[in-house]
C-alpha cells in the first residue's frame, strides 16, 4: 500500500512568489491534514479537510490557503512568501477523524531566499 | 503556557535501559494522545495513541496516560541504539477534533 506522497521534495522560491504543494494520501483515506515544521516552533497545524470540506484551520495568516480534490488529493498554496515561511511542510491523511493517528508524507521542504 | 510540553532533552540512556518521557498538556478535556517518533531528516511515525487513563503495551514501548494530572508518558524498555530520534507527543484538544496539538519533542540517545 503505497504511503502519503507529497511533491515536489524540495522548492527554493524567491520572496514575493507564491507555492502551491501537492499531498497524494493513502488509498482510501479521506481525511488530510497539513502541518509546518519548524526548528523553533516545532509541528503546527495548518488545516484539515474530509471529503473536500475544510474541517479546522490552524493560526495562520490567509496567505495558506488549502483545497482538497473529490479523490481526495490535496494542496496547499502559499502566496506572498516571506522568509519565515521557509519550513519543512508535512501533509499527514487519515482514514476517519484522525482518532488512530495521522499518518505523514516525507514533506516538501521549501526555503524562501 | 504551552498548550503540550516535553523536555527538549537530549535525554540519554545507555543500550538496554528503560527511557522514559514525558509529556504535559493543558487542556483538561483533552481526549486522544499520541507518540511519533521523527528520525532526523525524516517525517514522523506514529508509535502508538492512548485514550483511557492507565497503562497501554505494544512491544517495548508503554504509553501511560494520567489525565487528572494532565500528563502522558512514553516508556521505551530495552532501548537500543536505532531508538535514538525526536519523539513528539501530540494532543487532540475538546476544542478542535481534528486538530492535533505538538509538542516540541524530546530528543532520546541511547548509547551503545
Amino acid at each position: 500500500k503505497a504511503g502519503v506522497t507529497q511533491t515536489p521534495r524540495y522548492l527554493i522560491k524567491t520572496r514575493g512568489q507564491q507555492v502551491t504543494l501537492s499531498c497524494s494520501p493513502i488509498s482510501g483515506h479521506r481525511s488530510v491534514s497539513w502541518y509546518q515544521q519548524t526548528p523553533g516552533q516545532g509541528l503546527q497545524f495548518l488545516f484539515e479537510y474530509f471529503s473536500e470540506t475544510q474541517r479546522n484551520k490552524g493560526n495562520f495568516p490567509g496567505r495558506f490557503s488549502g483545497r482538497q480534490f473529490s479523490n481526495s488529493r490535496s494542496e496547499m498554496n502559499v502566496s506572498t512568501l516571506e522568509l519565515g515561511d521557509s519550513a519543512l511542510y508535512l501533509c499527514a491523511s487519515s482514514s476517519g477523524q484522525g482518532s488512530y493517528g495521522y499518518t505523514f508524507g516525507s514533506g516538501t521542504r521549501l526555503t524562501v531566499v | 503556557q504551552k498548550e503540550v510540553e516535553q523536555n527538549s532533552g537530549p535525554l540519554s540512556v545507555p543500550e538496554g535501559a528503560i527511557a522514559s518521557l514525558n509529556c504535559t498538556y493543558s487542556d483538561r478535556g483533552s481526549q486522544s494522545f499520541f507518540w511519533y517518533r521523527q528520525y532526523s531528516g525524516k517525517s514522523p511515525e506514529l508509535i502508538m495513541f492512548i485514550y483511557s487513563n492507565g497503562d497501554k503495551e505494544d512491544g517495548r514501548f508503554t504509553a501511560q496516560l494520567n489525565k487528572a494530572s494532565q500528563y502522558v508518558s512514553l516508556l521505551i524498555r530495552d532501548s537500543q541504539p536505532s531508538d535514538s530520534a525526536t519523539y513528539l507527543c501530540a494532543v487532540v484538544p475538546t476544542s478542535g477534533t481534528y486538530k492535533y496539538i505538538f509538542g516540541t519533542g524530546t530528543r532520546l540517545k541511547v548509547l551503545a
